[in-house]
């Protein structure tokens, strides 16, 4: 069964720093691959998918993510955060097979908080 | 365009009790899954449907169970409430469900007390 993992699940950074999350996900084959963001009490946003072709993917709100094939990761990047972006960030994959249709399986999540 | 509609946003339900769920996914989405969310088990699959057929489903008992209309909108149902079905519960839809991005709702707070 594939799984996803994110093993950070707190992570404080200050206005301004850089910003990485983990992903890793266990699977025979190379899934489509997500991040989402969740603010307090609400739903999903999409940040950015990958599905093939260039390995950087760009997304909303200043937002790129790696994948890489050797290492099963996903990580997601952004070079200067701000305040708003705290919130919690889900990375969550899918089979590239035609009957997989929506069935996501996410990670646990990685909830950032921000300093002034 | 409007979003996904998730009705209603915040339930009280008792033990026991069956509670139904409603999803209007964004216009001309023909796939709509739903999803769990608890603090102990994070975000879990329940199940999906494309074109009123069920397409595939998560690893939940029977009691948790949908249907698809033919105009896309969805309903889930769980039937006997147990009070480990508290949760929020987010509805997603997407044009197809394949190779395509999904879009959530806002989710329904259910609490079964």
């Amino acid at each position: 069964a594939q799984s996803v993992t994110q093993p950070d699940i707190h992570i404080t950074v200050s206005e301004g720093a850089s910003l990485e999350l983990r992903c890793n996900y266990s699977y025979g084959a190379t899934p489509y691959l997500f991040w989402y963001v969740q603010s307090p009490g609400q739903g999903l946003q999409l940040l950015l998918k990958y599905f093939s072709g260039d390995t950087l993917v760009q997304g909303i709100k200043g937002f790129e993510a790696e994948f890489k094939r050797s290492q099963s990761s996903f990580n997601l990047r952004k070079p200067s955060v701000h305040w708003s972006d705290a919130a919690e960030y889900f990375c969550a994959v899918v089979r590239p097979y035609n009957n997989a249709g929506n069935m996501l399986t996410f990670g646990g999540g990685t909830r950032l908080m921000v300093k002034p | 365009k409007a979003g996904v509609t998730q009705t209603p946003r915040y339930l009280i339900k008792t033990r026991g009790q069956q509670v139904t769920l409603s999803c209007s996914p964004i216009s001309g989405h023909r796939s709509v899954s739903w999803y769990q969310q608890t603090p102990g088990q994070g975000l879990q699959f329940l199940f999906e449907y494309f074109s009123e057929t069920q397409r595939n489903k998560g690893n939940f008992p029977g009691r948790f169970s949908g249907r698809q209309f033919s105009n896309s909108r969805s309903e889930m149902n769980v039937s006997t409430l147990e009070l480990g079905d508290s949760a929020l519960y987010l509805c997603a839809s997407s044009f197809t469900g394949m190779n395509t991005e999904a879009f959530f709702g806002q989710g329904t707070r259910l609490t079964v007390v």
